[in-house]
């Protein structure tokens, strides 16, 4: 297992046009966590999930962000119709164990630049 | 509202001697507290952590201190590495909370 595998790694995309950002768990991990870190910035939460079910997604921008955790195959973080200050990467977490931020593996993240 | 600050975005520091990170944070309810390093281009890898019914934590060349009263959280790392250079984020959570809220990160240079 190589850990917790996001991707694509870097991903282009124009204003207006949806992105799409996957991330797979570490095996046995049933708990996803995505982060946004912006330019200068730390990471900051946006939503957590279990497999089928959104658990806290208090992070999450109102409108055109949404996440999924399907009971087959990775956790989705879509964007639809970006615009610029949606340029950022964009980290996934995964953990064994609810209640475990000291069980927290991080993946190297999807860079999203929008043109 | 920065719960969680980093003041230094950067520190250079000469390699053997001790580097001193430092971390503030505001919300009383955060009883856990852990460091993470960023290379470029990578996640954050998690350093050491610390419980708010401790006042240190000490593992290998890391040690992290907590003082509650003045809610303040500091790594040191001695003696420092070249390995060491990196970014360097504090992050927090309160008991129950399933979210990390991190600081802004400082980035360390060690110096040969």
């Amino acid at each position: 297992n190589a850990g917790v595998m996001q991707n694509p790694r870097h991903l282009v995309r124009r204003r207006g046009q949806e992105a799409r950002l996957r991330c797979s768990p570490m095996k046995g991990h049933s708990h996803v966590y995505w982060y946004r870190q912006l330019p200068e910035e730390g990471l900051k939460f946006m939503v957590y999930l279990q497999k089928e079910n959104i658990i806290d997604e208090s992070g999450m921008p109102k409108e055109r962000f949404s996440a999924e955790f399907p009971k087959e195959g990775p956790s989705i973080l879509r964007i639809q119709q970006v615009v610029r200050g949606d340029s950022a990467a964009y980290f996934c977490a995964s953990s064994e164990l609810q209640s475990s931020v000291s069980g927290y593996t991080f993946g190297s993240g999807t860079r999203l630049t929008v043109v | 509202d920065q719960q969680v600050k980093q003041n230094s975005p950067s520190l250079s520091v000469q390699e053997g001697r001790i580097s001193i990170l430092n971390c503030d944070y505001t919300n009383s309810m955060f009883d856990y507290f852990l460091w993470y390093k960023k290379y470029p281009a990578e996640g954050p890898t998690f350093l050491i952590s610390i419980s708010s019914i401790k006042d240190k934590n000490e593992d290998g060349r890391f040690t992290v201190f907590l003082n509650k009263s003045a809610k303040h959280l500091s790594l040191h790392i001695v003696p420092s590495q070249p390995g060491d250079s990196a970014v360097y984020f504090c992050a927090a959570s309160a008991r129950g909370a399933q979210k990390l809220v991190f600081g802004q990160g400082t980035r360390l240079t060690i110096n040969p």
